[in-house]
């Protein structure tokens, strides 16, 4: 079956832009959730989305925001970038119930310039 | 915010040589642990799930014991071959958010 889809692979965006990505969960998967890779950091959650609902959500600022569809899909909004919102962001699907652990797509790597 | 954290960093071996590193987490709020491997271009492919104190997994040459008293995880790979080198993560679960280590880095030397 397909895996996660994540896209774009690459963007390169100003300070001050906002950026929309968009994550596709492998079928049949309801829960969504996002994380930040920085370098020397390990994968910061952002959030959580099951059923169209947020149903966590990480310690990063109100800039950050996302959503989630009727078919599963995410997107993840980031406004009013800055420099250091450059990062690997990668999107994993799970089933959202247990243990069973995620399912990660290749990440959107940001550039903010 | 649940404090992972992995050793060593970053981890060099000869090819056939055995290697393991360390997972260590807070104790209290456990539900479950993942390890996941990462190579570099691709997306972190999940190894391992343990939930239980004392649990050993095993896939081919890497395995994984489990501590949830003490809070602590080893992984071991026997034999480690060039395609192993990659970043390991760690990832403590609290029972509604997973919590990252920053990995430990092998580079399996031919």
């Amino acid at each position: 079956k397909a895996g996660v889809t994540q896209t774009p692979r690459y963007l390169i965006k100003t300070r001050g832009q906002q950026v929309t990505l968009s994550c596709s969960p492998i079928s049949g998967h309801r829960s969504v959730s996002w994380y930040q890779q920085t370098p020397g950091q390990g994968l910061q959650f952002l959030f959580e989305y099951f059923s169209e609902t947020q149903r966590n959500k990480g310690n990063f600022p109100g800039r950050f925001s996302g959503r989630q569809f009727s078919n599963s899909r995410s997107e993840m909004n980031v406004s009013t970038l800055e420099l250091g919102d450059s990062a690997l962001y990668l999107c994993a699907s799970s089933s959202g119930r247990g243990f069973n652990g995620y399912t990660f797509g290749s990440g959107t790597r940001l550039t903010v310039v | 915010i649940l404090n992972v954290e992995q050793s060593p960093q970053s981890l060099h071996v000869q090819e056939g040589d055995s290697t393991n590193f360390t997972c260590s987490f807070p104790s209290s709020n456990f539900y479950a642990l993942h390890w996941y491997r990462w190579e570099t271009a691709k997306s972190p492919e999940a190894l391992f799930v343990m939930t239980l104190n004392g649990d050993e997994k095993k896939k081919g040459r890497i395995s994984a014991t489990l501590n949830t008293k003490e809070g602590y995880s080893y992984l071991y790979i026997k034999g480690s071959q060039p395609e192993d080198s990659a970043t390991y993560l760690c990832a403590p679960n609290t029972g509604n958010q997973f919590y990252f280590g920053t990995g430990t880095s092998l580079t399996v030397i031919p």
